[in-house]
């Protein structure tokens, strides 16, 4: 089963407009992080919002918000006035405690990604 | 500041050969790891260490190779290329592995085409 679930293989928003990148996570520990990353066409992995599964509140940072919903265990990512260059590639990971012999280290896994185009 | 750095940033190889991808990173990250990245399924968890001396398998790990000798480096190696190989790889670190709310930072990949 995958750890990660993004159901979104591309969208589609006009500049300006909201965003939701949708994201599902799978975990029976109750200590995680949830992280979304971009990907521009140039390549780079860019570190956009973290939200920790005990934080009360949603994270936001700047245009980008975290819809956190523990019960459903969803994580989506909010990009408010979609901009062109918005356009790109956009991630959804979560570390929890890991096993094997580095067992309590918070291992990232990644989902499959979202690919976001921005329309003028 | 560095961050992150791979080399090389493109690689061809013929099938059967070996090689080295290069990773160091200067921010003293107790944590690195490798991806690979492959159209529609995202980044999958190659090998990763949690310190000098320790390593793990990720998600993929067969027909690639790792240590970590000091904490600056982390080395994958491709012991006999094969087509299927064929991806772009990601190094990554962080600063703890303790704690679930480091971020990672990224090296900016190195494509690798097996032929």
């Amino acid at each position: 089963a995958q750890k990660i679930t993004q159901t979104q293989p591309g969208m589609f928003v006009q500049e300006k407009e909201a965003v939701t990148l949708d994201c599902t996570y799978d975990t029976s520990d109750p200590s995680y992080g949830l992280f979304w990353y971009k990907q521009p066409s140039s390549g780079e992995m860019i570190f956009l919002i973290y939200q920790g599964s005990y934080d009360q509140q949603n994270a936001t940072e700047g245009r980008y918000s975290l819809n956190f919903q523990k019960a459903r265990k969803s994580a989506n990512l909010v990009i408010s006035a979609s901009q062109l260059g918005d356009s790109a590639m956009y991630f959804c990971a979560m570390r929890e405690p890991g096993t094997g012999r580095t067992g309590g280290s918070y291992i990232p896994t990644f989902g499959r990604g979202t690919s976001l185009i921005v329309h003028p | 500041n560095a961050g992150v750095t791979q080399t090389p940033k493109f690689q061809v190889l013929k099938t059967g050969q070996s090689m080295t991808l290069q990773c160091a990173q200067d921010m003293n990250h107790e944590y690195m790891s490798w991806y690979r990245q492959d159209p529609g399924m995202g980044l999958r968890l190659i090998h990763y260490s949690v310190g000098a001396g320790i390593t793990d398998q990720g998600e993929v790990p067969n027909g690639y190779n790792v240590s970590r000798s000091t904490t600056e480096d982390f080395p994958l190696r491709l012991l006999s290329a094969a087509p299927s190989q064929t991806s772009v790889y990601f190094c990554a670190s962080s600063y703890s592995i303790g704690t679930p709310n480091t971020e990672a930072f990224f090296g900016q990949g190195t494509r690798l085409t097996v032929v």
